[in-house]
C-alpha cells in the first residue's frame, strides 16, 4: 500500500539549532517527491521537487535530500520565521494522485 | 503572477444546508485539484480536472459532493446537504505540464458545520 510517513510530528528548536525532518515513503517507481511549507491558515507552499536518489535541492536555510526510501529536510541555523508545518508528498504508484504525509510542525524559538 | 484564488475564505453553516466554494487557478494551468484537509492531517484529493474533464473523482463522496469546471478555468465545489463531519479546510490547487508535477495551492476555505 502506498504510504508516506513523516517524523517527528512536532519539533521545537532554539534559533540557530540545526536539525532534520524525515519523510519515508513506500510507492512503486518513485516519480518525484515534493516538499511543501504550510503556515497556519494558509495553503501549502511549494518548496522542492526531488526526482532521483542522491539528488539535493537548497533554498536559503533549507536543504532537501533523497534516498531510495526516504527524504530529509535539513534546516541549518533556523530562525523563528522558519516556524511552520512541513509536508512531503509523492505520486501514488498507479496514478498521478499525490499522497501527503501528516507533516512535521516546526517551532523555532528566539 | 497571481496565485490560486479561492472564496470564501471562511464559511459557517448549519448542518443540512448547502455550501459552495469557488476557485480560480493560476493563469495557464490546465490541471485543477480540490483537496480536503482535516486538522493535523495532510491534504487528501477529492477531484482532479484536466481542462473541463474530471479525470480522478474516485475520492469524491458523490452522494453529497459535486464539482464543475465548465470552461476549463474556474471551478466550483458544492456540498448538499452538509454534515458535521464536513468541517475542514477545502483547498484548491493547480498545475501545468511545465511545473514538473508540483501543485500550487490557494489559501483554502475553512468550513465549519454546526
Amino acid at each position: 500500500e502506498d504510504q508516506v510517513t513523516q517524523s517527528p510530528e512536532a519539533l521545537r528548536l532554539q534559533e540557530g539549532e540545526s536539525s532534520s525532518l524525515n519523510c519515508s515513503y513506500t510507492v512503486s517507481g518513485l516519480r518525484g517527491l515534493f516538499w511543501y511549507r504550510q503556515d497556519p491558515g494558509k495553503g501549502p507552499e511549494f518548496l522542492f521537487t526531488l526526482y532521483s536518489a542522491g539528488e539535493e535541492k537548497e533554498k536559503e536555510r533549507l536543504k532537501a535530500t533523497l534516498t531510495k526510501k526516504e527524504s530529509f529536510l535539513h534546516i541549518t541555523a533556523p530562525k523563528p520565521e522558519d516556524s511552520a508545518t512541513y509536508l512531503c508528498a509523492v505520486p501514488a504508484s498507479n496514478t498521478d494522485k499525490l499522497i501527503f504525509g501528516t507533516g512535521t510542525r516546526l517551532q523555532v524559538f528566539p | 503572477e497571481a496565485g490560486v484564488v479561492q472564496s470564501p475564505r471562511y464559511k459557517i453553516i448549519e448542518k443540512k444546508q448547502p455550501v459552495a466554494f469557488w476557485c480560480n487557478p493560476i493563469s495557464g494551468h490546465n490541471t485543477l485539484y480540490w483537496y480536503l484537509q482535516n486538522l493535523g492531517q495532510g491534504p487528501e484529493l477529492l477531484i482532479r480536472y484536466e481542462n473541463e474533464e474530471a479525470v480522478d473523482d474516485s475520492q469524491l463522496p458523490k452522494d453529497r459532493f459535486s464539482a464543475e469546471r465548465l470552461k476549463g478555468v474556474d471551478s466550483t465545489l458544492k456540498i448538499q446537504p452538509a454534515e458535521l463531519g464536513d468541517s475542514a479546510v477545502y483547498l484548491c490547487a493547480s498545475s501545468s505540464r511545465t511545473s514538473g508535477g508540483a501543485l500550487f495551492f490557494g489559501p483554502g476555505t475553512r468550513l465549519t458545520v454546526l
